[in-house]
């Protein structure tokens, strides 16, 4: 059964620096991972799938990798900003379409 | 329509008593996720449709829980004698995934359930 795990549960971070999230999974056999963003009260909004065959993709300030053999992805944030503050989770998706969800990070970028 | 959409968007109910949330998925998606978010938790999966096929039902906690999606387009999950413990935010996603290919998911605010 897969299980996923995000270190760490919380960062705080001034804003301007660099970041990486961390996100350990059980099963080598991911189909694919997903890295969603979650402000608080509100539902899940996806920035950044990769596919098993892919090694990384970007979108804007985003970076996410995907590690099969380590069970790691990573997904690192450039010049943080205060809008950035939200609980990051990543997500682990099987070939059967079920998806594993990490408990999430908590980031906080402070001004 | 522009996103996923859920109702309500809270239901505060007492124990014992049947409630049904209710998703509207993107047009023409064909995938349909729910989940369950617990206070502090991470998300739960509950069911899952695609297409006509069967559902996978192997997340639903116990047999109180039950969801159905009629047209291929919206879903109900319903809660029978509810408990204190089914208190959680219940999201819903949908995606454009084609057999075999997963694709990205966009969800739905959510509906936040206290049962008191």
């Amino acid at each position: 059964k897969q299980e996923v795990t995000q270190i760490p549960a919380a960062l705080s971070v001034p804003e301007g620096e660099n970041l990486v999230l961390n996100c350990s999974f059980t099963d080598s056999a991911i189909y694919n991972l997903q890295w969603f963003r979650q402000d608080p009260g509100k539902g899940l909004t996806s920035l950044l799938l990769i596919q098993s065959s892919q090694r990384e993709q970007t979108s804007g300030r985003l970076n996410a990798s995907l590690d099969k053999s380590s069970g790691r992805s990573t997904l690192y944030i450039a010049a943080s900003q205060p809008g950035d503050s939200a609980t990051y989770l990543c997500a682990g998706g099987d070939y059967g379409q079920n998806f594993v969800f990490g408990p999430g990070t908590r980031l906080s970028v402070l001004p | 329509g522009a996103g996923v959409s859920q109702s309500p968007s809270n239901k505060v109910t007492e124990k014992g008593k049947d409630v049904e949330l209710r998703c509207d998925p993107i047009s023409g998606h064909t995938a349909l996720y729910w989940y369950r978010q617990s206070l502090g938790q991470g998300l739960e999966f509950l069911i899952y449709f695609q297409g006509n096929s069967a559902p996978d039902k192997s997340g639903l906690p116990s047999d109180r829980f039950s969801a159905e999606r009629t047209g291929g387009s919206v879903s109900t999950l319903t809660i029978q004698r509810t408990q204190q413990e089914d208190s959680a935010v219940y999201l819903c996603a949908s995606s454009s995934r084609v057999a075999g290919a997963p694709d990205t998911q966009y969800f739905g605010p959510g509906t936040r359930l206290t049962v008191l």
